[in-house]
């Protein structure tokens, strides 16, 4: 079946670093999210990328959707303490119906230390 | 604009029992799916529910069922619970309808834990 892994598993930065965190799937993807949990918390939705080669911005946070429509990326500028949480990214399996059961990674934990 | 809720929020049961989750959807989808999130991995998708009919499931045993009423809101049953079954169970709900996208809308999980 459709597999979404994430890397790394944790980072660990000193506030105004950068980071990054990779995904890549197993199968083409229709599209891609990405969500953010943080610690204690559930997932809440970041952003969807859909286009090959897509890039989006959210203040410090660029999201890529690769070209061949199977990797993504995650990268945060100048990281702060509420940055802190795991971030996931989840692709939805099969053929894009609405009703798409979504695949997650085991995500990538970020701690940042003041 | 009210979101997913959930309930409860805690429940311990014992190996054996059975138990009933909760979970009404954000105000104006109609979609809901269960994910199971053991600790240090991300959510794994258990079924989903659309016009009071599962529409999908993910690799989970008989066991694990749902049901879906009018009001959209969804319940999620599990039968003679396991050890293994621990975990945090989340809702999220999605419209049907939209522009062929799959944006969730988490609640906030029920934590259950099997002794």
């Amino acid at each position: 079946g459709q597999q979404v892994m994430q890397i790394p598993q944790y980072q660990h930065v000193q506030e105004g670093e950068d980071f990054t965190t990779y995904c890549n799937s197993s199968t083409t993807l229709s599209n891609i999210q990405w969500y953010k949990q943080r610690p204690g918390g559930h997932p809440v939705f970041l952003i969807q990328l859909v286009k090959s080669g897509e890039v989006k911005k959210q203040k410090r946070l660029t999201f890529q959707f690769g070209e061949a429509k199977k990797n993504s990326s995650l990268h945060i500028t100048a990281t702060q303490t509420t940055d802190v949480g795991t971030y996931f990214c989840a692709g939805p399996q099969g053929q894009v119906t609405n009703a798409g059961k979504s695949t997650f990674g085991d995500g990538t934990t970020l701690t940042v230390k003041p | 604009d009210a979101g997913v809720t959930q309930s409860p929020t805690h429940l311990i049961k014992t190996r054996g029992q059975q138990v009933t989750l909760r979970c009404s959807p954000k105000s104006g989808h109609d979609t809901v799916s269960w994910y199971q999130q053991a600790l240090g991995q991300g959510p794994q998708f258990i079924f989903q529910y659309y016009e009071e009919e599962e529409r999908q499931r993910g690799n989970f045993p008989d066991r694990f069922s749902g049901h879906q009423f009018p009001n959209y809101s969804s319940e999620l049953n599990v039968n003679a619970l396991l050890l293994g079954d621990s975990a945090l169970y989340l809702c999220a709900s999605s419209l049907v309808g939209g522009l062929g996208t799959d944006t969730q809308y988490f609640g906030p999980g029920t934590r259950l834990t099997v002794l």
